[in-house]
């Protein structure tokens, strides 16, 4: 079983570069969400797609997009990097509707902002 | 607001010792808990949740936690401690009327133990 991949697991940009981070998951989890984790600060919310076509913003949504067109896919954009976006990305699957449900996470892409 | 406290950095304990790393949390009505652990270079794994019931929640590898409602605690508990249970441990909460399933997560407690 896959559970959910990320790629790339590295990635050095440069202020103002673009990128995709991608996120897939083989579950048929329908809630799939992005998580940054910074230092002494634990994760943090980004975006948060509760099936296909359906996205919404989480606590920290500035400077991403997100899309969903499938099931097992929700890819995150960068528009314009920023330092401040250097960080380490989770992404996270679990059935929708149960919110007692536990997190699937990938095991993450570090990201450096020159 | 929601919120997650981890009030220590770093807790240390020698092998075969028992341990417990802390979680307070404060959220209105009554919330679902969770405990995470991440290695390094992985994501993060789940141990074990409480959601309704026993306040004692057993979970993967020998660890349990208690959930306090009147001290707004769950810490994470442990008999007896393994050399590869070192790692970062995320203590997590969710309020089950928020649609959005976000999780609040604490700051992370690193875990090191000693042979």
């Amino acid at each position: 079983n896959a559970g959910v991949t990320q790629t790339p697991k590295f990635q050095v940009l440069k202020t103002g570069q673009s990128m995709t981070l991608q996120c897939a998951q083989d579950m048929n989890h329908e809630y799939m969400s992005w998580y940054r984790q910074d230092p002494g600060m634990g994760l943090r919310l980004i975006h948060y797609s509760v099936g296909a076509g359906i996205t919404d913003q989480g606590e920290v949504p500035n400077g991403y997009n997100v899309s969903r067109s499938t099931t097992e896919d929700f890819p995150l954009r960068l528009l314009s990097a920023a330092p401040s976006q250097t960080s380490v990305y989770f992404c996270a699957s679990s059935y929708r509707g149960v919110p007692n449900e536990k997190l699937f996470f990938g095991s993450g892409t570090q990201l450096s902002v020159l | 607001a929601q919120s997650v406290a981890q009030p220590e950095d770093q807790v240390n304990v020698a092998e075969g010792n028992p341990l417990t790393v802390k979680c307070t949390y404060s959220v209105s009505g009554n919330p679902y808990l969770f405990w995470y652990v991440q290695y390094p270079n992985r994501g993060l794994q789940f141990l074990l949740k409480y959601i309704t019931g026993d306040n004692l929640v057993k979970g993967s590898y020998g660890f349990e936690a208690e959930f306090n409602k009147s001290q707004t605690s769950f810490h994470l508990k442990k008999p007896s401690a393994l050399v590869s249970d070192s790692a970062l441990y995320f203590c997590a909460v969710r309020d089950p009327m928020d649609s959005s399933y976000k999780l609040i997560f604490g700051s992370g407690t690193r875990l090191l133990v000693r042979p």
